[in-house]
């Protein structure tokens, strides 16, 4: 069976501070994706950074970087220097043949 | 841009009503997706197409039906809407079949919508 777990239900940072929001999966498929997506309040889902199973690099977009541990199984997002606009619910999801989501973290930026 | 677009953003309907969800892509993606998304639960798939005239059942199809007669529109029906319907329904396209590639889902912004 295909699971994403996000253990992390809320997060608070300060601005222009770095934060890791957690993501592991678990999936015996050898080939794979994973995804964050970043939902504002307004609802809509955003793609921020994508990193396949096979990449050697950590991939990242602008402020936000995943750190791919592959061994461990964990795919964790990095934001640097948070900004107000920030604050939203992250959804970590992964691809085999269909996209499995996980529950979600929601973040705040602290002025 | 890539433009997804869901017919309303909130919807309250009465236990028993049919309800129609409607969902849009301008971008001739051959795939559409349905999702519902609950606190805590994450988002998790109701159904998905293909193709048109195709569709294929995803985790939780049970209470719910989708009509696909076009390319770009894809239709969530709710035969006899219950309370345990009320949630956060989100609509997805995408270019090409789910596979580990880059290839994103783009969503429209979601219909809240609430049964009494």
């Amino acid at each position: 069976a295909q699971k994403i777990t996000q253990t992390q239900p809320g997060m608070f940072v300060q601005e222009k501070e770095a934060v890791t929001l957690d993501c592991t999966y678990d999936t015996s498929d050898p080939s794979y994706g994973l995804f964050w997506y970043k939902q504002p309040s307004s609802g809509e889902m955003i793609f921020l950074i994508y990193q396949g199973s096979y990449d050697q690099q950590n991939a990242t977009e602008g402020r936000y970087s995943l750190n791919f541990q592959k061994a461990r199984k964990s795919a964790n997002l990095v934001i640097s220097a948070s900004q107000l606009g920030d604050s939203a619910m992250y959804f970590c999801a992964m691809t085999i043949n269909q996209f499995y989501f996980g529950t979600g973290t929601s973040l705040t930026v602290i002025p | 841009d890539v433009k997804v677009t869901q017919s309303s953003r909130y919807l309250v309907k009465r236990t028993g009503e049919k309800v129609f969800l409607e969902c849009v892509q301008d971008m001739d993606h051959e795939n559409m997706f349905w999702y519902r998304q609950d606190p805590g639960l994450g988002l998790r798939l109701i159904y998905f197409s293909y193709d048109v005239k195709m569709k294929e059942k995803g985790d939780i199809p049970e209470g719910y039906s989708v009509s696909r007669e076009k390319k770009e529109r894809f239709s969530l029906i709710l035969e006899s809407a219950s309370t345990n319907q009320t949630s956060m329904y989100l609509c997805a396209s995408s270019y090409s079949q789910i596979t580990p590639g880059p290839d994103t889902q783009y969503f429209g912004p979601g219909t809240r919508l609430t049964v009494l």
